[in-house]
């Protein structure tokens, strides 16, 4: 079966924009969480969605949401881009049964400039 | 004080040593994930863990509940093993957050 898909892979942004990643989970899994990885603090946990509501928020600005739409598929945005905001963001989906097991999407790298 | 806390930072090893990476954590947690995570960023989940022992392959993974500790071993290691190995703590219940630690970076020279 198909994985986790984000897009885009890359993105180049400049400081004051916003930007939108996608994530398309493994079919029919409905948890989907979302991940930012940067060189000085390694993975953090962003947020999570299950049926369309938010579970779960890590300690994060405002400035980063997200939404899931009803086939389960996720977006993240984050608006008034800094550069602080260049990093790797992964999403991860699991199924309502296996609520433990995480299948990772190979990420969305933005840069800030 | 990280809540996750990893050993060795980085690790360099001749091929078919045996490896071992440890993970300690603070917290009461559901469950513990050992995360594989290879140049270019995709992460592969290794194990999920809540008690005792599990192996896949050459990948052997442990937990103490009690201790807060869980190691992650390599058996025979190879040079396709080079990799970042990141420990990951489900807190919070079945609802909750994952915690990770800072990673391992493992390098297998052949």
């Amino acid at each position: 079966k198909a994985g986790v898909t984000q897009t885009p892979r890359y993105l180049i942004k400049t400081r004051g924009q916003q930007v939108t990643l996608s994530c398309s989970p493994i079919s029919g899994h409905r948890s989907v969480s979302w991940y930012q990885q940067t060189p000085g603090q390694g993975l953090q946990f962003l947020f999570e969605y299950f049926s369309e509501t938010q579970r779960n928020k890590g300690n994060f600005p405002g400035r980063f949401s997200g939404r899931q739409f009803s086939n389960s598929r996720s977006e993240m945005n984050v608006s008034t881009l800094e550069l602080g905001d260049s990093a790797l963001y992964l999403c991860a989906s699991s199924a309502l049964s296996d609520r433990y097991g995480y299948t990772f999407g190979s990420g969305t790298r933005l840069t800030v400039v | 004080k990280n809540e996750v806390e990893q050993s060795p930072q980085n690790l360099t090893a001749q091929e078919g040593e045996f490896i071992t990476i440890n993970c300690s954590y603070s917290v009461g947690i559901s469950a513990l994930h050992w995360l594989q995570q290879h140049p270019g960023g995709g992460i592969v989940s290794l194990f999920m863990l809540s008690s005792g022992k599990k192996k896949h392959g050459r990948l052997i993974a442990t937990i103490n509940i009690q201790e807060k500790h869980s190691s992650l071993h390599i058996t025979a290691s190879h040079p396709r093993d080079s990799a970042v190995y990141i420990c990951a703590v489900l807190y919070g219940g079945s609802q909750g957050n994952l915690i990770f630690g800072k990673g391992t970076k493992l390098s297998v020279k052949p």
